[in-house]
């Protein structure tokens, strides 16, 4: 399988407790991308990674939220102390850039999403 | 206002007509857009994207630019059945810490038989 994987599908949640999502992108994509959607809306940036260091991070995520990629491979949101609010499709993407190559760092290939429900 | 606009729909077309959808930004010296097309349920995938003023086709679609009215539009031209889902508009929007991909909220298609 050469596309992206997220995992788990699907998870439902207490309010309070913590949930992790884990995304492992595309292999020679570099950049890797976390956003949130709700029904009937657009996608939402949270937090963008080009190999392992974090580059951006979305006022959107607050200090519940925290996302790593170890070793610029695969990359896991945690959410902490989920609340009712945090109920969405969480989907993680990824791309391939350089700095002689910008055009291609925006064509992002998504994968199916985590979708999170918090009961 | 919003940094990407769409209409939110449903748009309703009859099959075999032509879908016009339309996206303006806040952003005026965003380079660069993409069409985005997602299915209920599923993950957006990549329609096309353009990066130049005017007209860009690929099969049964085709992206119109203008950066000077900051408008974006996409034509689905004999609309299928299977053509029914969300299409979402992003832009690439500058932003002191980076640029970053910015999603409309997306139109819904019904394409009616």
């Amino acid at each position: 399988d050469t596309g992206v994987s997220q995992n788990p599908r699907h998870k439902i949640t207490k309010r309070g407790q913590n949930v992790t999502f884990r995304c492992d992108p595309i292999s020679e994509h570099n950049r890797l991308y976390w956003y949130r959607q709700t029904l009937g809306q657009g996608p939402e940036f949270l937090t963008y990674f080009q190999n392992e260091a974090q580059l951006e991070k979305s006022r959107l995520l607050s200090d519940r939220f925290s996302a790593e990629r170890p070793k610029g491979s695969f990359s896991t949101l945690e959410i902490q102390r989920t609340e009712q609010g945090d109920s969405a499709m969480y989907l993680c993407a990824s791309s391939f850039g350089t700095a002689t190559i910008p055009s291609g760092a925006n064509v992002l290939t998504f994968g199916a999403g985590s979708r999170l429900t918090v009961l | 206002q919003k940094e990407v606009e769409q209409n939110s729909g449903p748009l309703s077309v009859p099959e075999g007509a032509i879908a016009s959808l339309n996206c303006t930004y806040s952003d005026r010296g965003s380079q660069s857009f993409f069409w985005y097309r997602q299915y209920s349920g599923k993950s957006p995938e990549l329609i096309m994207f353009i990066y130049s003023n005017g007209d860009k086709e690929d099969g049964r679609f085709t992206a119109q630019l203008n950066k000077a009215s900051q408008y974006v539009s996409l034509l689905i031209r004999d609309s299928q059945p299977s053509d029914s889902a969300t299409y979402l508009c992003a832009v690439i929007i500058r932003k002191a810490a980076g640029n970053k991909l910015t999603f409309g909220g997306g139109t819904r298609v019904l394409v009616k038989p």
